[in-house]
Order: C-alpha cells, then structure tokens, then sequence
C-alpha cells in the first residue's frame, strides 16, 4: 500500500509568481485535504476535496485553488505569491469525506517565498 | 469561533519521567478528537483517536489519552517516556455536524526527551 506522496518537496518562488504543488493519495482514498502550516503553528485547514468537488473551505483567499483529479490526486495552486504564504503545505488522504475517517498525511512541501 | 489550544509549547523531560500534555478545544457540539505526532524529519502521524464510548483511549507506543466532556480536553499521557518520543505533538479535532470534515490543530507542543 503506498502512502500518501507529494511533490516536489521544496519550492522557492518570489512574491507575485504562481505555484502548483501535486498530491497523490493514498490508495484506496477519495478524499484529499490540504493544510498550510506556517512555522510554529499548527496545520490550518484550506480546503477538501471529495470526488473532484470541492467540499469545504478554510478561510484563505480565492488565489488558493485546488483541483482533484480521476484518480484522486489532487492540485493546490498559489497565484500572486505574498511572503507569508511560506510554509508547510500538507496534503492528506482519506476514505470518505467523514469526520470518522482518519486522514493520512503526506511529508509536505516547504514553500519559501522571497 | 472553534479552536483547539495546547498550552505547553515546549516540554523537555529526562527519560522515564512521565508525560502529560493538555489539549483543550472551544465547540459546544460533539466532536471526534486526535493526537498527531510528527518525528523529526518525518510526517504526521496518527497516535490516537477518541470517537465515542471509554473516554481513556490507549494509542501507540504507549501513550494514552483522557476525554473529559465537562472541562472540553483531551489530554495526552504517557507514564515513562523515551528518548525517542522526541517530537512535536498536535492535538486535532473535528466538529461532527461541520459539514466540512477538516481537521482544527492545535499549535502543537515540542517535546524533547533527554537520555
């Protein structure tokens, strides 16, 4: 069984570019989540994704996107870059959209926005 | 609005000693709660979880945990630490009637363990 796995792990950008950070489920999952956590903060939730519809939304801006896929994996994008949108950025998978499924998380991607 | 607070940011205990981190979390409803370790250079990972029923829930590696409706917290126990329970510890919960089943983290607390 393959984790959950997201790429690429690190990025630097600069403020007002755009970025695209991948997420591959774990198998099985139909559900992907993301988290952004900034440094010593915990994950904050920015949006889920449920069988290629958004189902939820954290309280982030409309430049923060996302996209599932056929195959689950899923897409979050950044337009116009600003320097606190360094972070963490976590993806996590789980088997139904539930609050009783657990969510498997991936390694993260480090976003350095200069 | 819903959050979740830990109020040790760093611990730092000499092995053997025992553990006991305070998750409290602000939500009138019924919620399923988590705690989540990260090792050092590694991801998140599930150490236990409390849906219903014996609120003394038992995780991995030993660790143990205590729901306590009336005072709204989840604490995390563990009776004799480890050197290699070095990590940074989240507590997590999730509203039941949400709508949105999104996890609310805590900021987590940073446990070092000294040999």
């Amino acid at each position: 069984e393959t984790g959950v796995t997201q790429s690429p792990t690190h990025l630097i950008k600069t403020r007002g570019q755009q970025v695209t950070l991948r997420c591959s489920s774990q198998s099985g999952h139909n559900t992907v989540s993301w988290y952004q956590q900034a440094l010593g903060q915990g994950p904050q939730f920015i949006f889920q994704y449920y069988r290629e519809e958004e189902n939820g939304r954290g309280n982030f801006p409309p430049r923060f996107s996302g996209l599932q896929f056929p195959n689950y994996s899923s897409e979050l994008n950044v337009n116009a870059l600003e320097l606190d949108d360094s972070a963490l950025y976590l993806c996590a998978s789980s088997q139904q959209t539930s609050s009783y499924n657990e969510q498997f998380f991936g390694p993260g991607t480090r976003l350095t926005v200069l | 609005a819903q959050s979740v607070s830990q109020h040790n940011h760093h611990v730092i205990l000499s092995e053997a000693a025992s553990l006991e981190l305070g998750c409290n979390y602000s939500y009138g409803g019924t919620v399923n709660l988590f705690w989540y370790v990260q090792y050092p250079g590694q991801h998140l990972q599930l150490l236990l979880k409390y849906f219903s029923g014996d609120p003394l829930v038992k995780g991995i590696k030993g660790f143990e945990a205590e729901f306590i409706k009336s005072k709204f917290s989840f604490n995390l126990r563990k009776p004799s630490v480890q050197w290699s329970d070095t990590a940074e510890y989240f507590c997590a919960v999730i509203p039941t009637l949400s709508g949105t089943y999104k996890y609310i983290f805590g900021t987590g607390t940073r446990l070092k363990v000294l040999a």
